[in-house]
């Protein structure tokens, strides 16, 4: 079974300041991570996924996430926010086998981008 | 970019109807999920669904619940008799193969409450 746990429910951030949104999972096998976004009223959209090899993966719109193995974490980064970035971030994972695209997500994380 | 479209998007029923949520997704995809999220919790996966079968569904996926794709573009999810803690917001989502590393596509959801 897998979990994955997104500490901070909310982040407020200034316009052109960077950010991190934090994810930690836990699995018992191997597993491929993802961030996705929600703008309001809006469906899930895939910001970025790793699969395997570099443990920086660049995702659309800026942002970048580094996959930590030893610490089982998936921060997502932006080195400057947008008033458009404010949306909800979920972090998931789906085992590498036998999970088909039953992913597991987090809580998610409020991004709230002010000038 | 392509669509997963969700009708309706806010469903009021009272508890013990029947409903129906409604979903089209992408035209090329073969395989269909249903997730939900209850407010201040995580998205849950519910189910998924390839060459007309149930491929997979989790522990909240009881007998109440059924899935079916009456046509070559629709899939449908049926809760048979609902319950108050059956108010959340329902998501499809489709994609293209059933590996557990590629992109989901998800509608925009509907808003499930049960009075």
């Amino acid at each position: 079974a897998q979990s994955v746990t997104q500490l901070d429910s909310q982040v407020p951030v200034f316009e052109e300041a960077p950010v991190e949104l934090r994810c930690n999972y836990s699995s018992s096998v191997s597993v491929y991570l993802f961030w996705y976004v929600q703008y309001p009223n809006q469906g899930l959209q895939l910001l970025l996924k790793y699969l395997s090899g570099s443990t920086l993966v660049k995702g659309i719109n800026g942002f970048e996430a580094e996959f930590n193995k030893s610490q089982t974490s998936f921060h997502l980064r932006k080195p400057s926010v947008h008033i458009s970035d404010t949306a909800e971030y979920f972090c998931a994972v789906s085992p590498f086998t036998g999970g088909g695209n039953k992913l597991t997500f987090g809580t998610g994380t409020q991004l709230k981008v002010e000038l | 970019e392509p669509e997963v479209t969700q009708t309706p998007s806010h469903q009021v029923t009272q508890m013990g109807q029947e409903v129906i949520l409604r979903c089209v997704p992408i035209s090329n995809h073969l395989y269909f999920y249903w997730y939900r999220q209850i407010l201040g919790q995580k998205v849950e996966f519910l189910v998924s669904f390839y060459n007309n079968e149930i491929s997979e569904k989790s522990e909240i996926f009881d007998d109440q619940f059924s899935v079916e794709r009456p046509d070559g573009s629709n899939f449908t999810l049926k809760i048979r008799s609902t319950k108050l803690e059956d108010s959340a917001m329902y998501f499809c989502a489709s994609s293209e193969t059933g590996t557990g590393n590629e992109k989901l596509f998800f509608g925009s959801g509907t808003q499930l409450s049960v009075l």
